[in-house]
């Protein structure tokens, strides 16, 4: 999993500003996953992304909430007008979609956003 | 979305005792899959089952992907403190390419 990157690793906005999270897959990986994680639980399915394509965005919250993976670059979670209830460990994760392999999701470290 | 039913929610155990947990679901899934995750890291993948009633080893690590396909368990023997961590089960379909994850099983061994 050392392959998918995030940064920053932490993050810390005051309310009402912006946070952008990003996620470089793995090398030849071609689908990016966004899962939230809040303390003491699981992992909540947020976001699938194909380049340029949303697939699945049914767990990300319709306002202020956005997500992209463009031709070239990382993938970007972007959170506008951030509230407390917005902190959390927030993690993204890239499968090759290659046909054989498609169900194994390679994770990276996570973004921790606080919200002060 | 279709979120799975893992228990228990935690667990604390002794070095060396065996460890026991399982994943529901109402839904069938193509894959079952099991990840641990370290504190501060991300989840990585322990072991991926792929027929029903298969029983794979990694290791100290044995789980089996139910008959029904609704359900996996995960077994761990002879618990070493690095077993520490949390444990997530997660289902996979094929046919809309849709992974879910359990809430984890939070596991605590006492040296």
């Amino acid at each position: 999993n050392a392959g998918v990157m995030q940064n920053p690793r932490h993050l810390v906005r005051r309310r009402g500003q912006e946070a952008r999270l990003r996620c470089s897959p793995m090398k030849g990986h071609s689908h990016v996953y966004w899962y939230r994680q809040l303390p003491e639980e699981g992992l909540k399915f947020m976001v699938y992304l194909q380049k340029e394509n949303i697939i699945d965005e049914s767990g990300m919250p319709k306002e202020r909430f956005s997500a992209e993976f463009p031709k070239e670059g990382p993938s970007i979670l972007r959170i506008q007008q951030v509230v407390r209830g917005d902190s959390a460990a927030y993690f993204c994760a890239s499968s090759p979609q290659d046909g054989a392999t498609n169900e194994k999701l390679f994770f990276g470290s996570g973004t921790q956003l606080s919200v002060l | 979305g279709q979120q799975l039913n893992q228990s228990p929610q935690s667990m604390f155990i002794q070095e060396g005792e065996d460890v026991s947990m399982n994943c529901t679901s109402s839904s069938i899934f193509n894959t079952w899959l099991w990840y641990k995750q370290d504190p501060g890291e991300g989840p990585v993948l322990l072991i991926a089952l792929y027929k029903a009633g298969e029983l794979t080893s990694n290791g100290r690590l044995t789980a089996q992907f139910g008959i029904t396909r609704k359900d996996s368990f995960l077994n761990i023997s002879a618990s070493i403190p690095s077993d520490v961590g949390i444990y997530f089960c997660a289902g996979y379909q094929y046919n809309n390419n849709d992974m879910r994850f359990g809430a984890g099983t939070r596991l605590t061994v006492k040296p």
